[in-house]
């Protein structure tokens, strides 16, 4: 069975500091990942994927996410956080048992906090 | 873009009542889902649908039902609301079995059960 574990639930850091955010995961099959984010009182939006071919995969406000297969681990990175940052981020797997294929198991999340 | 759109962005219902949250989307995906998120939770899976009229149990399916009569219409069903419902409620669609490239959510629906 998928599962994703999101390594703290509130990462806090300063304007202009690199942004880490961690994600493990367990799949039975190769994994296809995710990450979304959502701002407040929003739905979730894509920030970038990786299916197959490169591991180093870009998305969109900069940020970038490097699948490892022998560490289990898809985390997300931005060299430069900036203030429009701030918001939730979900890390996801493709597949969760039962049913359709294509469901999506989500990691609890990651709060992101960006201080002047 | 695939535009998945919930009818409501904020509910506000008394326990006992039954409560509809509508979503559609326009895209023609195969897939439709809802979940509820609260803090420190995540997301937990209610229901999904892989086709009209076929539904499937998520992670916490008590106290809701789902209804797709047509491929663009997911509903979710709170037959007696109870305050243990209040949450934000999030619909999503992901692609047709020819390629998957995760989902596309709504904008959520919060609601609160008084």
């Amino acid at each position: 069975a998928q599962s994703v574990t999101q390594l703290g639930s509130h990462v806090s850091v300063s304007e202009g500091a690199l942004v880490l955010l961690r994600c493990n995961y367990s799949s039975s099959v190769p994994p296809y990942l995710f990450w979304y984010v959502q701002y407040p009182n929003q739905g979730l939006q894509l920030l970038l994927k990786y299916t197959t071919g490169a591991t180093l995969v870009k998305g969109i406000n900069g940020f970038e996410a490097e699948f490892k297969k022998s560490e289990t681990s898809f985390h997300l990175t931005k060299p430069s956080a900036h203030m429009s940052d701030a918001a939730e981020y979900f890390c996801a797997v493709k597949g969760g048992g039962g049913g359709s294929n294509y469901k999506l198991t989500f990691g609890k999340g990651t709060l992101l906090t960006v201080n002047p | 873009d695939v535009k998945v759109t919930q009818s409501s962005r904020y509910l506000v219902k008394r326990t006992g009542e039954k409560v509809f949250l509508e979503c559609v989307q326009d895209m023609d995906h195969e897939n439709m889902f809802w979940y509820r998120q609260d803090p420190g939770l995540g997301l937990r899976l209610i229901y999904f649908s892989y086709d009209v009229k076929m539904k499937e149990k998520g992670d916490i399916p008590e106290g809701y039902s789902v209804s797709r009569e047509k491929k663009e219409r997911f509903s979710l069903i709170l037959e007696s609301a109870s305050t243990n419902q209040t949450s934000m409620y999030l619909c999503a669609s992901s692609s047709p079995p020819r390629g998957f490239y995760g989902y596309t959510f709504g904008s959520g629906t919060r609601l609160t059960v008084v």
